[in-house]
């Protein structure tokens, strides 16, 4: 089937780094995304990573994949107020990033002072 | 370069009123794809439009429906709405880049059926 599932809130402190894990069930997935949804917004594509890498780094988010367990985690280094969002993964199922995205329920993200 | 433009952006509308939301894509892009964004939820395939035509859908019934012009933007129709229709229906617009698809959502049309 196609599931992904993620934590819904996650607390962290200004400058920490925030850590949000996700996990899902389609073995064939090529892309796996990251996005971010501020109040009122739209979807903004931070990363994504291509099924045949484990890691992918840009800046202050660093991309993990273990393909294996079929879990994907966003690490957000010196997490600042302006990080406060809802950050969904999601993947593209099957060998064709042309299908549908499949999203998490997303994660809330607060930012502490 | 104008991204993806939705409109309206809110809407309010009765039970069993029927509804049309509107897509224009980001230049250059000939793909065109509906989520249902319920509160609190993540978003839901609706349906994805190639070349005016229906290429894959989602688990959604036969009142919602769309359609892709020629000149690649979009529309989204629910007849017969419901409550629970109520949601954030965004747009997003991709084409094939040679090293995969790039999507580009829209910021969104909020629907409140009541």
């Amino acid at each position: 089937g196609e599931d992904v599932e993620q934590s819904l809130f996650l607390s962290v402190r200004e400058g920490d780094s925030s850590v949000i894990n996700c996990t899902y069930t389609d073995s064939s997935s090529t892309y796996l995304y990251w996005y971010k949804q501020e109040p009122g917004a739209g979807l903004q594509l931070l990363t994504y990573i291509f099924s045949n890498m484990d890691m992918k780094q840009d800046q202050r988010l660093t991309v993990l994949l273990n393909k294996k367990d079929k879990h994907l985690s966003l690490r957000i280094a010196d997490t600042q107020t302006g990080d406060s969002a809802i950050y969904f993964c999601a993947e593209t199922p099957g060998y064709s990033s042309a299908s549908k995205i499949i999203f998490g329920s997303g994660t809330r993200l607060s930012i502490r002072p | 370069d104008a991204g993806v433009t939705q409109s309206p952006t809110h809407l309010i509308k009765t039970r069993g009123q029927q509804v049309t939301l509107r897509c224009s894509p980001k230049s250059g892009h000939d793909t065109v794809s509906w989520y249902q964004q319920a509160l609190g939820q993540g978003p839901q395939f609706i349906f994805q439009y190639y070349e005016e035509e229906e290429r894959q859908r989602g688990n959604f019934p036969d009142r919602f429906s769309g359609h892709q012009f020629p000149n690649y933007s979009s529309e989204l129709n629910v007849n017969a709405l419901l409550l629970g229709d109520s949601a954030l229906y965004l747009c997003a617009s991709s084409t094939w880049t040679g090293r995969g698809y790039g999507y580009t959502f829209g910021s969104g049309t909020r629907l409140t059926v009541v």
